[in-house]
């Protein structure tokens, strides 16, 4: 089965500096991974997404993430934060069960906090 | 396209009540998707369908819930009888019928029942 881990529940960091939020997965597949964020009161946004192309892969607002099949790992960085960055992020796997679904597994989200 | 609508924004009701929740989802995806989110569960898929019919419905917690989709551009979830712990935000998001495309997410639902 698929599953995607956040090995960090809350990250603080403080405007300017990089940010660094984790993720490993799990998976019987050749994996597609997405981050998506979510601010307070919102709905869940895309940020980027991975389907077996580039491994680096840029999203929006300066963010990217890169897939690393030998360490099952999809870790989310921007260079500098800016407060407006400060929401919840989600890694998240497609579970192609049957062949023909995009059925989302979510992590449980990391909390990224920005200090002026 | 305005994206996925979803109504209420938030809802309050009594405990042993009926609630309906409702959701558009975008123009031509096939697939709909019923997500459940809480602080101590995280985000939970609750039910999705494919081509309006509903393909894997495991996630849904009881028989109090039930979703429906009548055609491509309508779907509600359903609570008969609510309970206080059934307060959550209920998101509905909708994607095309290509391998391992993103999902599009509504504003969600806030739902308290007390």
């Amino acid at each position: 089965a698929q599953s995607v881990t956040q090995l960090d529940s809350h990250v603080s960091v403080s405007e300017g500096t990089p940010v660094l939020l984790r993720c490993n997965y799990s998976s019987s597949y050749s994996p597609s991974l997405f981050w998506y964020v979510q601010h307070p009161n919102k709905g869940l946004q895309l940020l980027l997404k991975y389907t077996s192309a580039a491994t680096l892969v840029k999203g929006i607002n300066g963010f990217e993430a890169e897939f690393k099949k030998s360490e099952t790992s999809f870790h989310l960085t921007k260079p500098s934060a800016h407060m407006s960055d400060a929401a919840e992020y989600f890694c998240v796997v497609s579970d192609p069960w049957g062949g023909a679904t995009n059925k989302l597994i979510f992590g449980t989200g990391t909390l990224l906090a920005v200090q002026p | 396209d305005a994206g996925v609508i979803q109504s209420p924004r938030h809802e309050v009701t009594e405990m042993g009540q009926e609630v309906t929740l409702r959701c558009k989802p975008i123009s031509g995806h096939d697939y709909l998707f019923w997500y459940r989110q809480t602080m101590m569960r995280g985000l939970e898929l609750l039910i999705y369908f494919n081509n309006n019919v509903p393909i894997d419905d495991s996630g849904m917690p009881e028989d109090r819930f039930s979703a429906k989709m009548p055609n491509a551009s309508f779907s509600t979830l359903k609570i008969q009888p609510s309970e206080p712990r059934d307060s959550a935000v209920y998101f509905c998001a909708s994607s095309l019928q290509v391998m391992n495309t993103e999902a599009f997410f509504g504003q969600g639902t806030r739902l308290t029942v007390v």
